[in-house]
């Protein structure tokens, strides 16, 4: 059974940086046909792709934030991490982390954690 | 950067109809689009990928077509557990850019 979980801060103050876990079972980080995606909806808002990381260390980046964001893995503990720095309330969202699955040619988020909300303030 | 314009922005269809929601792409990208659906408080889920294929365990009611700039997904009949906000996810071009559309609202 494939499970994403995201965990972190649910308050942070303007100008700090924001650390995000997406922590997965069911798959592996290592698997050349997955990736995993992390995505932002502010409240009452639309979906928002912030970054996206595949095994091979290749990473794409929202060109807004690309400046601002981080995205690493550890394949050992299942776990992929986001970092923002230089947080502001229009960061206050809530925060998705989601599977990729690779299906040449198509590169989808097949299956997504539940979101964990973060507030700026 | 490649921008999805979802249209309309909301709307209002009874049980039992059909709907057709639109989804436009600033530049081409062949059938590199998928469609979520996502209902209030819940994480979206996934029903269409190659601008056509219907995901796993998604019903036949829900059928994506088109190419290039274009896009629809359709929803036939209606059903109460179908009203929810619809986006478009483009995925053009190595590494992709999963950029979405702004959504468009289901509503009864």
């Amino acid at each position: 059974q494939v499970t994403l979980k995201e965990s972190g801060p649910v308050l942070v103050k303007p100008t700090e940086t924001l650390t995000l876990t997406c922590t997965v079972s069911g798959f592996s980080l290592a698997n050349p046909k997955m990736g995993v995606s992390w995505i932002r909806q502010p409240p009452g808002k639309a979906l928002e792709w912030l970054a996206n990381i595949f095994p091979n260390d290749e990473k794409s980046f929202s060109t807004p934030l690309k400046t601002r964001l981080t995205i690493s893995e550890d394949i050992s503990k299942n776990q992929v991490v986001l970092t923002m720095t230089n947080v502001d309330p229009s960061d206050t969202a809530t925060y998705f982390c989601a599977r990729i699955q690779q299906v040449w040619p198509d590169v989808f988020l097949d299956y997504w954690g539940q979101g964990t909300h973060v507030t700026v303030s | 950067e490649i921008v999805l314009t979802q249209s309309p922005a909301t709307l209002s269809v009874s049980p039992g109809e059909r709907a057709s929601l639109s989804c436009r792409a600033s530049q081409t990208i062949t059938n590199n689009l998928a469609w979520y659906q996502q209902k209030p408080g819940r994480a979206p889920r996934l029903l269409i990928y190659g601008a056509s294929i219907r995901a796993t365990g998604i019903p036949g009611r829900f059928t994506g077509s088109g190419s290039g700039t274009e896009f629809t997904l359709t929803i036939n009949s209606l059903q109460s557990e179908d009203f929810a906000v619809y986006y478009c996810q483009q995925y053009n071009n190595w590494p992709p850019r999963h950029t979405f559309g702004q959504g468009t609202k289901v509503e009864f």
